[in-house]
């Protein structure tokens, strides 16, 4: 149980496109969905928390017009990378939390964007 | 807000001995400790949490210990196999809806065959 995917695993585009992330939580319902930032051998920047249904909240410095993050349903949040540069280049991680556990978060495989 | 220490960075072990890795906390208010471990080119992996109320809390080779007093909670690995290697994050937060965690910078833990 406690399964989330991230689709796509790998994606590399051009500078100025926007690329779409989906993050599913498979067998559980996710209230709340967060998304992470992961630079090469360091931790996970909290990017921001998405609630089904309502506004997402970002974390200081993550400007959300780039970092667009919708939570349509309790199973999908997406983000979106508009306009992207390749300073945006990372790995990105999603994590959910079950309705029915209240603090257990699970993560999804993570998504590596580059952009060229 | 929250600040997690981590320590060591990285930690090598022979195979079949211990290991441990312990985190410090600021806020006193924390009272959810999560550990991830975390594979190459993959997601975190919750393996074992502990909440405030326990002092500690045992998962087949894995335990987890809290000093709340010294806001200090620590990992512990017994048997280690060379599958363990890998980087683990400690992590903090309130216990409340949406409250967020906050994590330590992460351990690269290598067996030793």
């Amino acid at each position: 149980g406690a399964v989330v995917s991230q689709h796509p695993s790998r994606v590399i585009c051009k500078s100025g496109t926007s690329v779409k992330i989906e993050c599913r939580s498979l067998d559980f319902q996710a209230t709340t969905m967060f998304w992470y930032r992961q630079f090469p051998k360091k931790s996970l920047m909290l990017m921001a928390t998405s609630n089904e249904g309502s506004k997402a909240t970002y974390e200081q410095g993550v400007e959300k017009d780039k970092f667009l993050i919708n939570h349509a349903s309790l199973t999908l949040s997406t983000l979106t990378v508009t306009s992207a540069h390749p300073e945006d280049s990372s790995f990105y991680i999603c994590s959910a939390r079950d309705r029915g556990r209240a603090l257990e978060q699970y993560f999804g495989p993570g998504t590596r964007l580059t952009v060229t | 807000g929250e600040n997690v220490e981590q320590h060591p960075s990285t930690l090598s072990v022979q195979e079949g001995d211990s290991a441990v890795i312990k985190c410090t906390y600021s806020d006193s208010a924390s009272n959810y400790f999560p550990w991830y471990k975390q594979e190459l080119g993959k997601g975190p992996q919750l393996i074992i949490d502990i909440r405030s109320n326990v002092g500690e809390k045992k998962d087949q080779r894995i335990a987890v210990t809290l000093n709340k007093t010294a806001k200090h909670f620590s990992l512990h690995i017994t048997e280690t196999q060379p599958e363990d290697s890998a980087v683990y994050f400690c992590a903090a937060s309130l216990n409340f809806g949406n409250e967020k965690l906050t994590f330590g910078t992460g351990t690269r833990l290598t067996i030793i065959p």
